[in-house]
């Protein structure tokens, strides 16, 4: 069956350290890959977006890598502040799948001072 | 301005009431969606819309049935809502999923549904 995993656990890290945030995946062959941002009580917002034949991709602190051997994507924030504390939500679409665009479950990510 | 606006935002109803949730979009997109967010915080799609026209409908229950008056609105009517529905309804919309932006997901802010 297909999946999409992300570290259910919370991430807890020091301000201005880097964050590096997993998304994997089974069983999917993803057009593009995209990754939001769920504050407590708010919808998700997009982040970045990053197609099946690219590597990475930056916006600002943000760093996303699409491996599709391994059929992972990092996501990374450098120079981590406390107003980047949420949770992260990837999400996939696969190839031929429309507009149908499957989230993961997301994890969510502490910086603290 | 509000994007994707909802409403109401939150919803207290007892069992075997039916009720609606309204959604309205001002990003001139042509698709819409229904999502459902679990207490688990899973994202689920329920609907989806294009021009009004139903294309995506996951395992629902047809107690819930979308409508879609015009391609800026869709509003999910629940019948006869159980316990279990209680969740968090998000609407949202995108462009055209084979333009340059993919299909980004413009969220609402959310319609948290609790039946007692």
């Amino acid at each position: 069956s297909q999946k999409i995993e992300q570290n259910s656990e919370a991430l807890n890290i020091q301000e201005g350290k880097t964050a590096t945030l997993t998304c994997n995946y089974t069983n999917y062959s993803p057009a593009y890959l995209q990754w939001y941002r769920q504050d407590p009580g708010r919808g998700p917002v997009f982040l970045l977006l990053i197609r099946e034949n690219e590597k990475e991709k930056r916006k600002e602190r943000l760093k996303v890598t699409f491996d599709t051997t391994l059929k992972q994507s990092l996501f990374h924030i450098t120079a981590s502040q406390p107003a980047d504390s949420a949770t992260y939500l990837c999400a996939l679409n696969r190839r031929g799948g429309g507009n149908k665009l499957t989230f993961g479950t997301g994890t969510q990510l502490k910086v603290e001072l | 301005d509000t994007a994707v606006s909802q409403t109401p935002k939150y919803l207290v109803t007892q069992m075997g009431n039916d009720k609606s949730i309204k959604c309205e979009q001002n990003l001139g997109h042509d698709t819409m969606y229904w999502y459902k967010q679990d207490s688990k915080k899973f994202l689920k799609i329920m609907f989806s819309y294009n021009n009004k026209e139903l294309i995506i409908n996951e395992t629902v229950p047809n107690r819930f049935s979308p409508k879609s008056p015009d391609k800026a609105h869709l509003n999910l009517h629940i019948n006869s809502l159980e316990l279990g529905d209680s969740a968090v309804y998000f609407c949202a919309s995108s462009q055209d999923p084979a333009g340059p932006h993919g299909n980004t997901i413009y969220f609402g802010e959310g319609s948290w549904l609790t039946v007692v």
